[in-house]
């Protein structure tokens, strides 16, 4: 069966500092496809990235960088040096190949950044 | 449409009162989702239509849930005899083709509050 577990519900960092969003997940299928989006406020859902499961490759986008291990079924998001604008709630999700009409979310992690 | 959306932003209803929740996704985007979102959780699976066919419709919580998309463009999301528990922000996605496992565009969701 499908899960997704963000095991930190809640986390508060000082704006600049590091932080990392952990995701775990379960799947029976060899071939599936992970996802992080982003909740502001405003209640939208914004897509961030998605890999599939044959690219364990390491990905940045200037701020932002995620860690694909299959070998301990994770794929962690990390904030470097965040900014207020990244308080938000943030869910990792997962979909199989041959469920292509469904996507599972965790159930967030909610990011306070101080300043 | 520049992006998805969903009206209305906020609805209360009192117990028992019947309610429809109206989606307009991007246009000729093919895959439409409802998704429902309980306060502090991630969101869960409703239905999904690719064009005006819906394919699967396991995740309504029960008959009193029903949604169409009779010409695969605006989607409508009726709850009948309204409960308490049925008290959540309603999410609708879309994307381009016939699967959720490419990048999702959420409305921004209409907030149901069932008194």
């Amino acid at each position: 069966a499908q899960k997704v577990t963000q095991a930190q519900t809640e986390i508060s960092v000082v704006e600049k500092e590091d932080v990392t969003l952990d995701c775990v997940y379960e799947t029976r299928d060899t071939t599936y496809y992970l996802f992080w989006y982003k909740q502001p406020p405003s209640g939208e859902l914004v897509f961030l990235i998605r890999r599939n499961s044959f690219d364990e490759q390491n990905e940045i986008s200037g701020r932002y960088s995620w860690n694909f291990q299959k070998s301990t079924s994770s794929f962690n998001f990390t904030i470097t040096a965040s900014q207020v604008v990244d308080s938000a709630v943030y869910f990792c999700a997962l979909s199989e190949m041959n469920r292509d009409d469904k996507i599972i979310f965790g159930k967030g992690t909610r990011l306070h950044i101080l300043p | 449409g520049a992006g998805v959306s969903q009206s209305p932003r906020y609805k209360v209803a009192k117990r028992g009162q019947d309610v429809a929740l109206r989606c307009d996704p991007i246009s000729g985007h093919v895959s439409l989702f409802w998704y429902q979102q309980a306060l502090g959780q991630g969101p869960e699976f409703l239905t999904y239509f690719q064009n005006e066919a819906q394919l699967d419709k396991s995740g309504l919580p029960s008959d009193r849930f029903f949604a169409e998309r009779p010409e695969g463009s605006v989607s409508t999301l009726k709850i009948q005899r309204t409960q308490q528990e049925d008290s959540a922000v309603y999410l609708c996605a879309s994307s381009r083709r016939g699967s959720a496992n490419e990048k999702l565009f959420f409305g921004s969701g209409t907030q149901l509050s069932v008194l």
